[in-house]
């Protein structure tokens, strides 16, 4: 158990359709990342955000959006949702900044469009 | 499009032997850090070398980083059926440390 929560973990929604996924990351842990990972597209790295604030980005569709909270937890909205979305989604988290120290995945959200 | 390349895509080895994967990557870097994943499961760190080390151990992992050639090597010794997983590498770039860049990975293999 890596200490990082993704919820729901699994999702099924129409073409269209609005989602929001959810991650805790581990107690202490500053950085929080999302990343999709596709079978034909690999992990790709799609936002981070740190002590609350946005870090890096990486090709995020502008349909997606993410925010961290105060208390740290953070959220993925993808809206006007295509086919094509379908994927794993995971967030990770870590005490520092980037490569500078390890992340700790969740276990991730399987999205299925249809 | 990803910073670090793994080469082999994928591997098939017989248990017992070594198994060693590549990473290319093309810009410079502050640090190179591998995961592994079980299939469909979250990414595990294995190990992670600082731009100023070259080699680093871990139980039966052996990590190299050459920095001039923007190349990183992971060998995995007397390899186990339970080794069998996807094995990537994750930089970020001296510019932005606080991206986590991972590469297209190798499929590794272990036959029992």
């Amino acid at each position: 158990d890596s200490g990082v929560t993704q919820t729901p973990k699994h999702l099924i929604t129409a073409t269209g359709q609005r989602v929001t996924l959810r991650c805790s990351p581990r107690s202490g842990d500053l950085s929080v990342y999302w990343y999709q990972q596709s079978l034909d597209q690999g992990l790709q790295f799609l936002i981070q955000y740190y002590n609350g604030e946005e870090r890096a980005k990486g090709n995020i569709l502008e349909r997606f959006s993410a925010q961290q909270f105060p208390d740290l937890h953070s959220e993925l909205n993808l809206s006007s949702l295509e086919l094509g979305d379908s994927a794993l989604y995971f967030c990770a988290s870590s005490p520092g900044q980037g490569s500078r120290t390890e992340a700790f995945f969740g276990q991730g959200t399987r999205l299925t469009v249809v | 499009s990803q910073q670090g390349e793994e080469d082999p895509q994928a591997l098939s080895i017989q248990e017992g032997e070594n198994a060693t994967m590549n990473c290319s990557y093309k810009t410079s870097i502050n640090n190179l850090q591998w995961y592994r994943q079980n299939s469909g499961r979250g990414l595990v760190h294995l190990i992670l070398i600082r731009s100023n080390e070259r080699e680093k151990h871990s139980g039966r992992l052996r990590v190299t980083l050459d920095t001039s050639k923007k190349s990183s090597s992971l060998l995995i010794t007397a390899s186990r059926a339970a080794d069998t997983a996807s094995y990537f590498c994750a930089t970020d770039g001296k510019d932005s440390s606080y991206k986590l860049i991972f590469g297209s990975g190798t499929r590794l293999l272990v036959r029992p």
